[in-house]
């Protein structure tokens, strides 16, 4: 399997633009979660799926973010209108969640570094 | 609530010298743990996990970690360091029901030649 496949690796764009991100989980895989790290706050849980169903976006910022996972091998992020304080990088990363104990094991895909100017 | 902490946000060390870094958790029930690491411009990878067999975990790299209820602690260690560990660490602790995960602020371990 080639893992967790994020796109793009690098996106810089302007303030006020639209900005889409992408991911492919690995295939089997039913949770899906996005998370955002920054050195101020590190890595934090932005959404995540179960089954390609939203189950908790209480880590969505603001309004301006929004995820959709419209099948089991696709999900995307976007954020618009994009604001500086956004640059951040962005992981994907999918589960199967295994056994009585729910331990989720992550599988992360490489991340997407997002620069607003 | 679960919470975990990581007591160190840097560890320096010389080369052929052990590691450690230390992971307090705090759970309302018996908890799953997870030591992840992160090279520079990479994802995450699993270390090790804990998942209440063996208290003594080992994982990938030479890297180990002890699950000690009566300290709440889940330190990692590696008995000698290699330049190639150097990259940042994640304590991370199962959440809850729905199973998500809490992650420390990590740990930034630098090796010394």
């Amino acid at each position: 399997d080639a893992g967790v496949i994020q796109s793009p690796r690098h996106e810089v764009t302007e303030m006020g633009q639209e900005v889409t991100l992408r991911c492919k989980p690995i295939s089997g895989h039913d949770y899906l979660f996005w998370y955002r790290q920054t050195m101020m706050r590190g890595l934090e849980l932005l959404i995540y799926f179960n089954n390609n169903v939203p189950i908790d976006d209480s880590g969505m910022p603001e309004d301006r973010f929004s995820a959709k996972m419209p099948n089991a091998s696709f999900s995307t992020l976007k954020i618009q209108p994009s604001e500086p304080r956004d640059s951040a990088v962005y992981f994907c990363a999918s589960s199967l969640r295994r056994g009585f104990t729910g331990a989720n094991v992550l599988t992360f895909g490489a991340g997407s570094r997002l620069t607003v100017l | 609530a679960q919470s975990v902490t990581q007591l160190d946000s840097h560890v320096s060390v010389s080369e052929g010298t052990p590691v450690l870094l230390r992971c307090n958790y705090s759970s309302s029930y018996s908890p799953s743990l997870f030591w992840y690491v992160q090279h520079p411009n990479k994802g995450l990878q699993l270390l090790l996990k804990y998942t209440s067999a063996a208290t003594l975990v080992k994982g990938i790299n030479g890297f180990e970690a002890e699950f000690k209820k009566s300290e709440t602690s889940f330190h990692l260690t590696k008995p000698s360091a290699h330049m190639s560990d150097a990259a940042e660490y994640f304590c991370v602790v199962n959440g809850g029901s729905q199973g998500n995960l809490i992650f420390g602020k990590g740990t930034k371990l630098s090796v010394k030649p």
